[in-house]
C-alpha cells in the first residue's frame, strides 16, 4: 500500500505570494491533518480534514486554509506569505475513528524569500 | 497548559545502552501520549503509543512508562543501535483523538558505534 504523498516536495516563493500544497492520503484513509514543522515552534497542529469538512483547527491565521476533495486528497494554502512561514509542512491520513493510527507524509519544505 | 515538555534536547548514547527521554504535560485532559519518531528529509513515524489506563508499555526494544499523578511519560530505547539515530518526539491529545496532537520540543538522539 502506497504511503501518504506530497507535493511538491520542494518550493521557493517570494513575501506576498500565495502557494497551494497537495496531499494524497493512503487509500481508503478518510482524515487528513496538517503540520507545520519550525525549528522555533516545532510541530504544531494546523487543521483537520474528514469527508471534504474541517473537523479540527489549530492556532493558526486565516491566511491558512485548506481544503479535500471526494477522494480524500487535501490541498493546503496558505496567502500573502511571510518569512516565518518557511517551513516543512507535513501532511498526516488516516482511516476514519479518531483512534486510528495517523501516518505523516514526507511533507514540503517551503522557503520564503 | 497546553505544553508538553520534553528533555534532553540531545542525548548520545554509546551501542547497547539505554537511551531515555523524558516528558512532562500540565493538561489532566490529555488521554492519548503518542512517541514519533523522525529521520532528517522524512516524516514523523509513529514509534509507540499509550493510553492513560496503564502504566508501561513496550513494544519490542522500546517501551513507553507513563506516571499518571505527576503527569509524566518517557521512552527508553533499550540496546540502542546507530540505526535509532534520529530525532524523537513526544506528544499528547484528548479526547482519545490520534491527530490533534501538542508535540514536545524533539531530542535528536545520536547512538554511537
Amino acid at each position: 500500500k502506497a504511503g501518504v504523498t506530497q507535493t511538491p516536495r520542494y518550493l521557493i516563493k517570494t513575501r506576498g505570494q500565495q502557494v497551494t500544497l497537495s496531499c494524497s492520503p493512503i487509500s481508503g484513509h478518510r482524515s487528513v491533518s496538517w503540520y507545520q514543522q519550525t525549528p522555533g515552534q516545532g510541530l504544531q497542529f494546523l487543521f483537520e480534514y474528514f469527508s471534504e469538512t474541517q473537523r479540527n483547527k489549530g492556532n493558526f491565521p486565516g491566511r491558512f486554509s485548506g481544503r479535500q476533495f471526494s477522494n480524500s486528497r487535501s490541498e493546503m494554502n496558505v496567502s500573502t506569505l511571510e518569512l516565518g512561514d518557511s517551513a516543512l509542512y507535513l501532511c498526516a491520513s488516516r482511516a476514519w475513528a479518531s483512534t486510528d493510527t495517523q501516518y505523516f507524509g514526507p511533507g514540503t519544505r517551503l522557503t520564503v524569500l | 497548559q497546553q505544553q508538553v515538555k520534553q528533555s534532553p534536547q540531545s542525548l548520545i548514547v554509546q551501542k547497547g545502552g539505554i537511551s531515555i527521554i523524558n516528558c512532562a504535560y500540565e493538561n489532566t485532559a490529555f488521554d492519548y501520549f503518542p512517541w514519533y519518531q523522525q529521520f532528517p528529509g522524512k516524516g514523523p513515524a509513529l514509534l509507540i503509543a499509550i493510553r492513560p489506563d496503564v502504566s508501561e508499555k513496550k513494544e519490542g526494544r522500546f517501551t513507553i512508562s507513563f506516571n499518571k499523578s505527576a503527569k509524566q511519560f518517557s521512552l527508553h530505547i533499550m540496546d540502542s543501535q546507530p540505526g535509532d539515530s534520529a530525532t524523537y518526539f513526544c506528544a499528547a491529545s484528548y479526547g482519545g483523538a490520534t491527530n490533534k496532537l501538542i508535540f514536545g520540543t524533539g531530542t535528536l538522539l545520536a547512538v554511537q558505534p
